[in-house]
């Protein structure tokens, strides 16, 4: 692995199902951020954790719930889907308050 | 509020020059980022900066006035593979990332 990997590409997903997104990075930094990205909007933050054990709210978090058991792995859960959750989801990584290095995203649509 | 403006699309010729503005009003202001972003990929970093002034990086510059909270991103001789959006994003007072919707750059031969 090499840099921040994210799993899976895309899903298609009905609405009501519960579904994890997969985020993976080896760069051992300590902050970490789920995204997500709407055609015509900027970026907005769902959830973030600064360092491992610690979870914060963005602007848009209901809906998604997050965890970081440890300093690699930061899993984003939407326990009911809906189809406003229809979106490009991007994990992104830094080594602390700087420069963010992004995952290739999962494309998610909920029926 | 917060907020990000830039334009939504900019068309430029091979080899020209092209500058992409930002304009900015958050609470508290630790520093601006541009991105580049190819269509169905991830953002990738671009540039930094925290003080006035213009910073050059090969083709690409960016520059920042903070007392105008204002910002550009210069592209000189540009090159088809230019063509992708370019989001600006000032990180707040709580070291949050604030984005502008991104600024779509075709390239005409």
């Amino acid at each position: 692995i090499a840099g921040i990997t994210q799993a899976p590409t895309s899903q298609i997903l009905a609405a009501g199902r519960r579904m994890t997104l997969r985020c993976t990075q080896d760069m051992r930094h300590n902050a970490m951020y789920w995204y997500r990205q709407d055609l015509g909007l900027g970026l907005r933050l769902i959830h973030y954790s600064n360092t491992a054990g610690t979870t914060g709210k963005g602007e848009v978090p209901d809906g998604y719930s997050v965890s970081r058991a440890n300093t690699d792995d930061f899993p984003l859960t939407l326990a009911s889907a809906v189809p406003s959750q229809t979106s490009v989801y991007f994990c992104a990584s830094s080594p602390g308050t700087d420069t963010q290095y992004f995952g290739p995203g999962t494309r998610l649509t909920v029926l | 509020g917060q907020n990000i403006d830039q334009p939504t699309e900019m068309t430029a010729t091979e080899g020209a020059i092209v500058q992409i503005n930002c304009t900015y009003q958050t609470s508290g202001f630790n520093g601006l980022f541009w991105y580049q972003q190819h269509a169905g990929e991830a953002p990738t970093f671009l540039s930094y900066n925290v003080l006035d002034g213009l910073e050059e990086k090969g083709r690409f510059s960016s520059f920042l006035s903070r007392s105008k909270g204002y910002s550009y991103l210069l592209l000189k001789e540009l090159q088809m593979k230019d063509s992708a959006s370019y989001l600006c994003a000032v990180m707040d007072s709580n070291y949050q990332l604030i984005w502008g919707a991104g600024t779509k750059l075709i390239i005409k031969p």
